[in-house]
């Protein structure tokens, strides 16, 4: 089993440059999460879709955008790429919101600098 | 002040050794709570869960919740290097957000 694949695992880009990360998951989640980790901060979570068709703001979603146009893929946009957005980007999964024992699902990351 | 707060370490402990990983939280309305270890450039993975007070065992691996104290722990007995990690503690009140800790990074030492 796939579980949850993110793409790109690694990317250097420029100030202003524009991006896209793609999540795929073949567990047939409704529920998918996109967060990012920095040093001294943990995990935040940046956007977060509750099926197809539908998005939600997270704690931290200034400078970011997503679409779910597809039940097994969530795709997070970065329009104009600044320095603060350097960090590590992990999508998630789960088939029922975060509760008792309801397991997230993550990817293996994705490390994006920005210069 | 962080709603979760806990140690970042990093903690170094030799092999057999008992491991206790902590965090304090200050919303009262966290129910449910999680424990998740993420080896080095891989995503967290679920450990453990419980979401009342008391302790919850798994193996070598026991999760303790104080509600009262709003204080969690995990503890891991018989520590091996294949538990040399990042462990990270998560709790929420429902819906779709999970408040996740810094994180404590560990190593098991031969």
């Amino acid at each position: 089993n796939a579980g949850v694949t993110q793409t790109p695992k690694f990317r250097v880009l420029k100030t202003g440059q524009s991006m896209t990360l793609l999540c795929a998951q073949d567990m047939n989640h409704e529920y998918m999460y996109w967060y990012r980790q920095d040093p001294g901060m943990g995990l935040r979570l940046i956007h977060y879709s509750v099926g197809e068709g539908t998005t939600a703001k997270g704690e931290v979603p200034d400078g970011y955008n997503v679409s779910r146009l597809k039940k097994q893929n969530f795709l997070l946009g970065l329009e104009s790429a600044a320095p603060s957005q350097t960090s590590v980007y992990f999508c998630a999964s789960s088939y029922l919101p975060t509760g008792p024992g309801e397991k997230l699902f993550f990817g293996s990351g994705t490390q994006l600098s920005v210069l | 002040q962080k709603e979760v707060e806990q140690d970042p370490g990093p903690l170094s402990v030799p092999e057999g050794a008992i491991v206790s990983l902590n965090c304090t939280y200050s919303n009262s309305a966290f129910q449910y709570f999680m424990w998740y270890r993420q080896y080095s450039r891989k995503g967290p993975e679920l450990l453990m869960y419980t979401y009342s007070s008391g302790n919850k065992e798994d193996g070598r691996f026991t999760a303790q919740v104080d509600k009262s104290s709003k204080y969690i722990s995990l503890f891991i007995r018989d520590s091996q290097p294949s538990d040399s990690a990042t462990y990270l503690c998560a709790m929420t009140g429902g819906g779709n957000k999970l408040t996740f800790g810094t994180g404590t990074q560990l190593k098991v030492e031969l």
